[in-house]
């Protein structure tokens, strides 16, 4: 079964701060990792990540993946208040016959106080 | 483009009525659709999906009587959450997946959610 394990789970700190988000996973013929955040609804979509040592980029927001070590962080700098959400990590993972699937991790509650 | 819609947004009902909650792709057409739920402080936790024209792939544990799955057309599919019960309160997300790329292409657009309250 899909496994996906995020850490910390949760996290609070100051404005300006940096933090680094972590997602490790075990999963069946792997196609994608993706970072969400999620604020009172829905996901919203920040990161696909396909290949291992490429940098995805977007802000202050940017994320890595290694596919070796089963890996991937996001890591958020120069933290505002805006940023405190829940990051989601999921991966998708082909299942043989079928349309692949995502498989989420519990999240990591980030709080950024002033 | 790529915008979900979900109805109702929120819904209170008493233990043992059914609710049923619709999800549109309103800009695209989606051949699968996903259902998700989610607890308080939880991830979110797929139940099914859900394919145009064919009946609904259910997760391990999710009972396929009490959440009835119906994707009638390639812009909408319903979830009915049958005698509904207190433990069923939870927020229910959908996602839709664009028919363009084909069925190796997994971007997913999700719908606002829908929280509902069982009494």
């Amino acid at each position: 079964e899909d496994k996906v394990v995020q850490s910390p789970l949760s996290l609070v700190v100051h404005e300006g701060d940096t933090v680094t988000l972590n997602c490790s996973y075990e999963v069946t013929n792997f196609r994608s990792l993706l970072w969400y955040k999620q604020e009172k609804k829905a996901p919203t979509f920040l990161f696909m990540l396909t290949s291992s040592g490429i940098e995805k980029k977007s802000g202050r927001l940017s994320s890595i993946l290694d596919k070796k070590e089963l890996f991937s962080i996001l890591n958020i700098t120069a933290t505002q208040t805006g940023d405190s959400a829940v990051y989601l990590c999921a991966v998708d993972g082909l299942n043989t016959g079928t349309a692949s699937k995502l498989t989420f991790g519990t999240g990591t509650r980030l709080q950024v106080t002033l | 483009g790529a915008v979900v819609s979900q109805h109702p947004s929120r819904v209170i009902c008493k233990s043992g009525t059914s609710v049923k909650i619709e999800c549109r792709s309103l800009d695209f057409q989606a051949t699968t659709m996903f259902w998700y739920r989610q607890f308080p402080k939880k991830s979110l936790m797929l139940m099914a999906t859900s394919n145009e024209g064919s009946k609904a792939t259910y997760e391990q544990g999710v009972e396929k009587d009490k959440f009835l799955i119906n994707h009638a057309s390639l812009t909408l599919s319903t979830l009915t959450v049958t005698s509904a019960h207190p433990e069923d309160s939870s927020f229910y997300i959908c996602s839709a997946r664009r028919l363009a790329g084909g069925p190796m292409f997994n971007e997913q657009f999700f719908g606002p959610g829908t929280r509902l309250t069982v009494l």
